[in-house]
C-alpha cells in the first residue's frame, strides 16, 4: 500500500535557526515525492521535487530535500528559517498516473 | 496569482442541497484534478479528467460527479450536500508533462450547515 506520514504535526522555529520537516513513505513502486508550502487562503506551491535522479534536492527559497530509500524518507529542511516560511508543508507521494497521496500536513510556526 | 481560478471562493449551503464549484485551468493544461481538504488534513483526491473525460477517482461516492469543457475550465458537482462536506476544495491544472507542473488554485471555502 502507498502511504506518506509526517511524523510532526507542528514544528516551533526561531528565526534564523534550521527547519527540519519529517516525512517517511511507503510506496511498492519507485515514488516521486514532492513537498508543497501552503500559506493561509493560499493554493499549493511546489518548493521540491524527487523524480528519481539526484537524491539531493534543491528547491525555491533556500529549502532542501534528500530522498534516502534505506530509510524510505524525504526530509524537508532550510538552514535558516524566515518569518515568512510560516505556514503549513505537505509531502506528496505520486506513484504514477493520478494517484497522488499527500500527508496530513506540518505546520511551521517561526518565532521572531 | 497562479493561474488557476477557482469560484467562489467561500460558499454557504444547507444539508441536502446541490452545490457547483467552478475552476479555470491555465490554457494548455488538459488534464484537471479535484482534491478536498477537510481542516486540518491534507487534502484528498477526489478526481481528475483529461480531455473532458474522468479518468481517475479516489475514494468519494457517486454524489461527488464533475465536467471539464474544452476551453480548460472544469466543475465540481455535488449532490445531497452533508455536513461532513465541509472542506476547502481545491482544482489542479496540469500541464501535457505531467505531476512536474500541478498549479493549484486558491480553493472555495464550502461550509455545509
Amino acid at each position: 500500500a502507498q502511504s506518506v506520514t509526517q511524523l510532526d504535526s507542528h514544528v516551533s522555529v526561531s528565526e534564523g535557526t534550521p527547519v527540519l520537516l519529517r516525512c517517511n513513505y511507503s510506496s511498492s513502486y519507485s515514488p516521486s515525492l514532492f513537498w508543497y508550502v501552503q500559506h493561509p487562503n493560499k493554493g499549493l506551491q511546489l518548493l521540491l521535487k524527487y523524480t528519481s535522479a539526484a537524491t539531493l534536492v534543491k528547491g525555491i527559497n533556500g529549502f532542501e530535500a534528500e530522498f534516502k530509500k534505506s530509510e524510505t524518507s524525504f526530509h524537508l529542511t532550510k538552514p535558516s528559517a524566515h518569518m515568512s516560511d510560516a505556514a503549513e508543508y505537505f509531502c506528496v507521494l505520486n506513484t504514477g498516473g493520478f494517484k497522488t497521496i499527500f500527508g496530513a500536513g506540518t505546520r511551521l510556526f517561526v518565532k521572531a | 496569482e497562479t493561474g488557476v481560478t477557482q469560484s467562489p471562493t467561500h460558499l454557504i449551503k444547507t444539508r441536502g442541497q446541490q452545490v457547483t464549484l467552478r475552476c479555470s485551468s491555465q490554457s494548455g493544461h488538459n488534464t484537471v484534478s479535484w482534491y478536498q481538504q477537510a481542516l486540518g488534513q491534507g487534502p484528498q483526491f477526489i478526481f481528475q479528467y483529461y480531455r473532458e473525460e474522468e479518468n481517475g477517482r479516489g475514494n468519494f461516492p457517486p454524489r461527488f460527479s464533475g465536467l471539464q469543457f474544452p476551453n480548460y475550465s472544469s466543475e465540481l458537482n455535488v449532490n445531497a450536500l452533508e455536513l461532513d462536506d465541509s472542506a476547502l476544495y481545491l482544482c489542479a491544472s496540469i500541464p501535457p508533462e505531467g505531476m512536474d507542473g500541478y498549479t493549484f488554485g486558491s480553493g472555495t471555502r464550502l461550509t455545509v450547515v
